[in-house]
């Protein structure tokens, strides 16, 4: 059965600090995966894509990393900011299967504290 | 903001009761997707639209169902609605050949009693 599992499940770190969350899957033949960030009661928003070929993506002050060797990725948050508060989710893809039925982690919850 | 719109914004209904939820796709998004989300859990797929055809369907009863209309909105309606049901309903529509380019609503939540 695919699987994607996250952890920490929550994190609380002071702002300007920097964190790392974790995602491993199980997901086979492995498509793509994606990081998204949704704020309390909004949808999420796409942060980056990764296929197989790609062992790291970064936009603005994230990074994800991604292992497909070992099944695992991970996202850094570089200085964080009061704003990057949101649960963090991981979604991957298998290859020849709808996008739609892409398999989505429980999230990390980021709270950044003043 | 994704430029996908959901209506309502919050819902409250009693169980047995009927539900229907709407989504306005981007501009040329013809594929639009349907998740529930239950508080504290990643979303789970409830079925696709591509050009007004049911294109994938996740593990929920026939009771969920679904239309896509030629402009690309589309709805999601609920019967015999349960206290199960209670989650965040999110819409993510994309662009034909960008599938994995999802770009989701802000959801509808909507509470059952």
């Amino acid at each position: 059965k695919n699987q994607v599992e996250q952890s920490p499940q929550s994190l609380i770190i002071l702002e300007g600090k920097n964190c790392t969350l974790q995602c491993n899957y199980t997901v086979s033949p492995f498509s793509n995966l994606r990081w998204y960030k949704q704020d309390t009661g909004r949808g999420p928003v796409s942060l980056t894509i990764m296929t197989f070929s790609e062992n790291t993506k970064s936009n603005g002050r994230y990074t994800a990393t991604l292992d497909a060797d070992t099944k695992q990725s991970s996202l850094h948050i570089t200085a964080s900011q009061l704003s990057d508060s949101a649960s963090y989710i991981c979604v991957v893809s298998a290859r020849g299967t709808n996008a739609g039925k892409s398999t989505f982690g429980d999230g990390t919850t980021l709270t950044v504290k003043p | 903001e994704t430029g996908v719109t959901q209506s309502p914004t919050h819902l409250i209904k009693t169980r047995g009761q009927q539900v229907t939820l709407r989504c306005s796709s981007q501009s040329g998004h013809n594929t639009v997707s349907w998740y529930q989300q239950a508080l504290g859990q990643g979303p789970q797929f409830i079925f696709q639209y591509y050009r007004e055809e049911e294109n994938g369907r996740g593990n929920f009863p026939p009771r969920f169902s679904g239309l896509q209309f030629p402009n690309y909105s589309s709805e999601l309606n609920v019967n015999a609605l349960e206290l199960d049901d209670s989650a965040l309903y999110l819409c993510a529509s994309s662009l034909p050949g960008q599938l994995y380019e999802q770009y989701f609503g802000p959801g509808t939540r909507l509470t059952v009693t």
